[in-house]
């Protein structure tokens, strides 16, 4: 098992560029989340998913769109980076039950100048 | 709204001693309650959890914690720190019952100086 999986594991964008995270599990999950790292934030729900065809806004999800077409895929998209934007970026999966821990992916450095 | 506070930035430790990385939390209602380890340049790594039952929770790599209610604190221990437990550590809670989002706290890093 790959377990969580994102790609790419860098990227460096201009302001107003947009682009695409993408995050595969093969653990079959329900539930799917991406989060930001800052330092001294800790981690901060942007948007998540809990199930196929369904997505829902976390703490911060302006400026990011998701989808979740598939079950084991779920999409970050930014439509116009902005240099707020710049962080580091995690995918997680966990099962349909609630008291599951989640499973995180490598992570995403992304830089916007 | 549910809360974790981490109150200690860093936490300096010499191996082989104990170890504890404090953890307390805030929610209207029963918690579950989760710790996580960083290393550098990797994504979190659960370690334990605790959601009903024994508040002494026993994880991975030696590690334990203690859920009390009363002090609504979760704080993780190791009986003897190893230079290779440095890393970021996460406290996590969420309220018991149905979808409820999970709460991160800031982080604390642990340093075990040989």
């Amino acid at each position: 098992n790959a377990g969580v999986t994102q790609t790419p594991k860098f990227r460096v964008l201009k302001t107003g560029q947009s682009m695409t995270l993408l995050c595969a599990q093969d653990m079959n999950h329900e539930y799917m989340y991406w989060y930001r790292q800052d330092p001294g934030m800790g981690l901060r729900l942007i948007h998540y998913s809990v199930g196929e065809g369904t997505t829902a806004k976390g703490e911060v999800p302006d400026g990011y769109n998701v989808s979740r077409l598939k079950k084991q895929n779920f999409l970050l998209g930014l439509e116009s980076a902005a240099p707020s934007q710049t962080s580091v970026y995690f995918c997680a999966s966990s099962d349909r039950s609630g008291n599951d821990e989640q499973y995180f992916g490598p992570g995403t450095r992304l830089t916007v100048t | 709204a549910q809360s974790v506070a981490q109150p200690e930035d860093q936490v300096n430790v010499a191996e082989g001693n104990p170890l504890t990385v404090k953890c307390t939390y805030s929610v209207s209602g029963n918690p579950y309650l989760f710790w996580y380890v960083q290393y550098p340049n990797r994504g979190l790594q659960f370690l334990l959890k605790y959601i009903t039952g024994d508040n002494l929770v026993k994880g991975s790599y030696g590690f334990e914690a203690e859920f009390n209610k009363s002090q609504t604190s979760f704080h993780l221990k190791k009986p003897s720190a190893l230079v290779s437990d440095s890393a970021l550590y996460f406290c996590a809670v969420r309220v018991q019952g149905g979808y409820q989002k999970v709460t991160f706290g800031t982080g604390t890093k642990l340093q075990v100086i040989p």
